[in-house]
């Protein structure tokens, strides 16, 4: 049975702090993985990643894909109250195809 | 640029009930992925339209049908709910032209009592 598995479940960090989300995976078929950041309800796309050692970045979050060990680490540096959200990593089988997510972790950001 | 729309925001409905849910992709898109979320949860994929055919469905019974319209809008239809069925109905739009990346609306939120 395919299975995406998200590590924390949740976590509370400061201000400042730097934050490391985990993502495994064991899928049948993979292309590609994607984060979503969902705050209330839409789940807002962050990063697609399909190569293997490639780091993505945009401003303070950056993630990276090992798909040889099958997981991957989304890092949020010098968090911001802003960053409080669920954070939610999904597998993708083929180009077009179903999204299979994990349960996602809730990251609370204190001032 | 209007993104992904649904509509109603919230719904309650009685066991044995039937809904319509509806979703309006973002402009340029012409796939529709709708996704149930149980709190506490990662959204489940349900199904996916493309050129008004369901392409591909998860492991949802068929009591869960959908329609796609020429204009690429899309509606759920969920027939004698059940209690279990209470979550978050999220739709997601698409283009493989352009990325083929999902972009999500903001939910209907299904209450069944």
């Amino acid at each position: 049975e395919d299975k995406v598995v998200q590590s924390p479940l949740s976590l509370v960090v400061h201000e400042g702090d730097t934050v490391t989300l985990n993502c495994s995976y064991e899928v049948t078929n993979f292309r590609s993985l994607l984060w979503y950041k969902q705050e209330k309800k839409a789940p807002t796309f962050l990063f697609m990643l399909t190569s293997s050692g490639i780091e993505k970045k945009s401003g303070r979050l950056s993630s990276i894909l090992d798909n040889k060990e099958l997981f991957s680490i989304l890092n949020i540096t010098a968090t911001q109250t802003g960053d409080s959200a669920v954070y939610l990593c999904a597998t993708r089988p083929d180009s077009w195809g179903k999204l299979q997510f994990g349960a996602g972790t809730q990251v609370v950001v204190t001032p | 640029d209007a993104g992904v729309t649904q509509s109603p925001t919230h719904l309650i409905k009685t066991r044995g009930q039937q809904v319509t849910l509806r979703c309006s992709p973002k402009s340029g898109h012409d796939t529709v992925s709708w996704y149930q979320q149980a709190l506490g949860q990662g959204p489940q994929f349900i199904f996916q339209y493309y050129e008004e055919e369901e392409r591909q469905r998860g492991n949802f019974p068929d009591r869960f049908s959908g329609h796609q319209f020429p204009n690429y809008s899309s509606e759920l239809n969920v027939n004698a709910l059940l209690l279990g069925d209470s979550a978050l109905y999220l739709c997601a739009s698409s283009a493989l032209a352009i990325g083929n990346e999902q972009y999500f609306g903001p939910g209907t939120r299904l209450t069944v009592t």
